[in-house]
């Protein structure tokens, strides 16, 4: 089945522990972006890769660092969580060119920093 | 710069009415137009999107939507809801080639019986 994954779902973590949440897609697609969702604000991207070892930062890119060393896998790593990162985030992944960026999404992680 | 507006954040309707969803975009290049839906405690699945071509496209679920270039509009229709299509619905923005992605900030559409 095409999918894209992410662990864990759900995440309660003390401010200033390093975590990864991770994110594979399985369906060969070159471009993968990271989203966090808040409440009345939609999704904001965070970074995005359009390729294995390319990556750029979307729209809300601090406190959060990303890589993409094999083209299924794109984690997201937060350094030093904050509790203004608590939210809902999701990754997704699409072909590029001429199929328009349509986009795969995951279940989503919902992290909680305290 | 791109962005998208979402005129309304909620719209209530009754089960079997007709609904239009709004959606105004900015950018300064060609952008292909993406509708999005979110169901309760799920990730987004595509609707519909428009790249070229025909200004009307048709999505899942009965839903369809008009491109508008003059007026940068993409707002979304169905002729008769469900209840099953209560979701919070997102209107998207990609620059072709570039990777940047810009989403609206959703509406809720809740159909009553």
């Amino acid at each position: 089945e095409a999918q894209v994954t992410q662990n864990p779902r759900y995440l309660i973590t003390v401010t200033g522990k390093k975590l990864t949440v991770t994110c594979s897609q399985n369906m060969n697609h070159e471009y993968m972006s990271w989203y966090r969702q808040d409440p009345g604000l939609g999704l904001r991207q965070i970074y995005y890769s359009m390729n294995v070892e390319v990556t750029d930062k979307g729209d809300v890119p601090e406190g959060y660092k990303v890589s993409r060393k094999e083209k299924r896998n794109f984690p997201l790593i937060l350094e030093s969580p904050s509790p203004n990162q608590t939210s809902l985030y999701f990754c997704a992944s699409s072909l590029v060119g001429t199929s328009g960026y349509e986009q795969y999404f995951g279940p989503g992680t919902r992290l909680t920093v305290t | 710069a791109q962005s998208v507006t979402q005129l309304d954040s909620q719209v209530p309707v009754f089960e079997e009415a007709p609904v239009e969803l709004r959606c105004n975009y900015s950018s300064s290049v060609s952008v292909y137009l993406f509708w999005y839906v979110q169901y309760p405690n799920q990730g987004l699945q595509l609707l519909l999107k428009y790249l070229s071509g025909s200004t009307l496209v048709k999505g899942i679920n009965g839903f369809e939507a008009e491109f508008n270039k003059s007026q940068t509009s993409f707002h979304l229709r169905k002729p008769s809801v469900h209840i099953s299509d209560t979701a919070e619905y997102f209107c998207a923005v990609s620059e072709p080639n570039a990777g940047k992605s810009t989403f609206g900030d959703g509406t809720t559409l809740t159909v009553k019986p």
